[in-house]
């Protein structure tokens, strides 16, 4: 069965470095959205994409954030300075459309770990 | 959105059946009852979705009540791998984009 990929399963970085993390969407998916979940919290969505921009976005999804496709396969989440608060797991989702009868697909994440 | 509301805990029997409950009383005709679980800090893991008619797909069977106030996901034979959050999520047709993760539901199924 075709699953989200995402690459790296922990990152450990600095406070005030710069991250990116990378995701594999599934292939014949068109919508792509990135959600964080801090340790003990729920899970938020963070931002959607898709034809190369940013469809819908949260409050949380702030300029310190950012998203690109930089080619036909992979999406990427970039924190341009990093802060302790962003330490969480981060979670890419396909999906084949936006309609409600449209389930989105999650990775296993990526830990990212600030320190 | 509509809201849902999910007891925080539950336990069952390994081999038995495993019924999760969801309230979304003030669900709209066109919005669709979804459920994700996940695996201890895994990804959500999509398992079903319907907007009135019951469904059964080879993980689980969605009832949804006539009214659409309530439904129930149900587990035919759970197993210890069973044991996740569930997450009952009520999205809106022409959803946009986003899913709203409540609380959810921690099933433990026990030996």
């Amino acid at each position: 069965e075709p699953e989200v990929t995402q690459t790296p399963s922990h990152q450990v970085t600095q406070m005030g470095q710069e991250v990116i993390l990378r995701c594999v969407p599934i292939s014949n998916h068109l919508y792509f959205y990135w959600y964080r979940q801090i340790l003990g919290q729920k899970v938020e969505f963070l931002v959607s994409f898709y034809n190369n921009e940013i469809s819908e976005k949260s409050e949380i999804f702030d300029d310190q954030f950012s998203v690109e496709r930089p080619d036909g396969s992979n999406f990427t989440l970039k924190i341009r300075s990093t802060k302790l608060e962003d330490s969480a797991m981060y979670f890419c989702a396909s999906s084949d459309g936006t309609f409600s009868n449209q389930p989105q697909h999650f990775g296993d994440g990526t830990r990212l770990s600030i320190l | 959105d509509a809201k849902t509301t999910q007891p925080p805990s539950m336990d069952c029997a390994e081999g038995r059946a495993a019924n999760l409950p969801c309230n979304h009383s003030t669900i709209s005709g066109n919005e669709y009852v979804y459920w994700y679980r996940q695996i201890h800090s895994q990804g959500p893991q999509y398992i079903i979705h319907g907007l009135k008619n019951n469904e059964t797909n080879e993980m689980a069977s969605l009832i949804i009540t006539e009214d659409r106030k309530s439904s129930t996901l149900i587990l035919p034979h759970a197993t210890l791998r069973d044991t996740a959050v569930y997450y009952c999520i009520v999205r809106p047709y022409n959803a946009g984009n986003m899913l709203t993760f409540g609380g959810g539901t921690r099933l433990m199924v026990k030996p």
